[in-house]
């Protein structure tokens, strides 16, 4: 079974419509992270969580929320996508414990188009 | 503002030819650096970590180095394969910051 696994792998919805991606982790990590990823803007930091108690604004958190239910689940909202959130999520974790300061680990992402 | 540039941004060399990719980065001040692959439509493999105190890791066919005073990293792959075509990325942590600046790849075809 995958580390990191995200849900729904795909999803079309429309503009103005909430939706929530899901994340989970077996990693046992203690640090999340939601990036998009557009071409040729590479990757961008949405959001990221050191525990279940920490929320912090990455690069783009515009028109994103987060939510760390548990230190294994972080979930993104759209609370009213717009066609220009259409890109693909990837969920990651690391962990501080690990002497390896910060290596991070992919899910395997979620692709989300907004017509 | 950290920025990572990636060298060149797509690459294409027969089976069998060692290669080097680049990455470049504007602030040293690095806590370490990541490697990753890619392939469409999938997520990220972690390929190797150094840390700022590390010059350089191998893992199997890959070696990647670090300069952090130049602000450069290269990943060597040797006897490059068919299976190894994929897109690379190259991304810092920026010491204090504890967020992952990415370059934005490159894109890799080996032809057998």
């Amino acid at each position: 079974d995958a580390d990191v696994t995200q849900t729904p792998r795909n999803r079309i919805t429309k503009t103005g419509k909430r939706i929530m991606l899901e994340c989970s982790q077996t990693k046992g990590h203690d640090r999340m992270y939601w990036y998009r990823q557009d071409p040729g803007l590479g990757l961008r930091l949405i959001y990221y969580s050191f525990d279940v108690k920490d929320i912090n604004k990455g690069e783009i958190s515009d028109g994103y929320s987060v939510s760390r239910q548990a230190q294994a689940k972080f979930s993104l909202s759209l609370e009213s996508a717009i066609p220009n959130q259409t890109a693909l999520y990837f969920c990651a974790t690391s962990d501080m414990t690990s002497g390896r300061g910060y290596e991070q680990f992919f899910g395997p992402g979620t692709r989300l188009t907004v017509l | 503002k950290q920025e990572v540039t990636q060298i060149p941004a797509a690459l294409s060399v027969p089976e069998g030819e060692n290669l080097v990719l680049n990455c470049s980065f504007t602030d040293s001040a690095i806590y370490n650096l990541q490697w990753f692959r890619q392939d469409p439509g999938k997520g990220l493999t972690s390929l190797l970590l150094i840390q700022s105190s590390q010059r350089e890791q191998t893992s199997g066919r890959l070696n990647a180095s670090l300069d952090k005073s130049s602000g450069r990293s290269t990943l060597y792959i040797a006897a490059s394969q068919p299976g190894d075509s994929a897109t690379y990325l190259c991304a810092v942590i920026g010491a204090g910051s504890y967020q992952l600046t990415f370059g934005k790849g490159t894109k890799l075809s080996v032809i057998p």
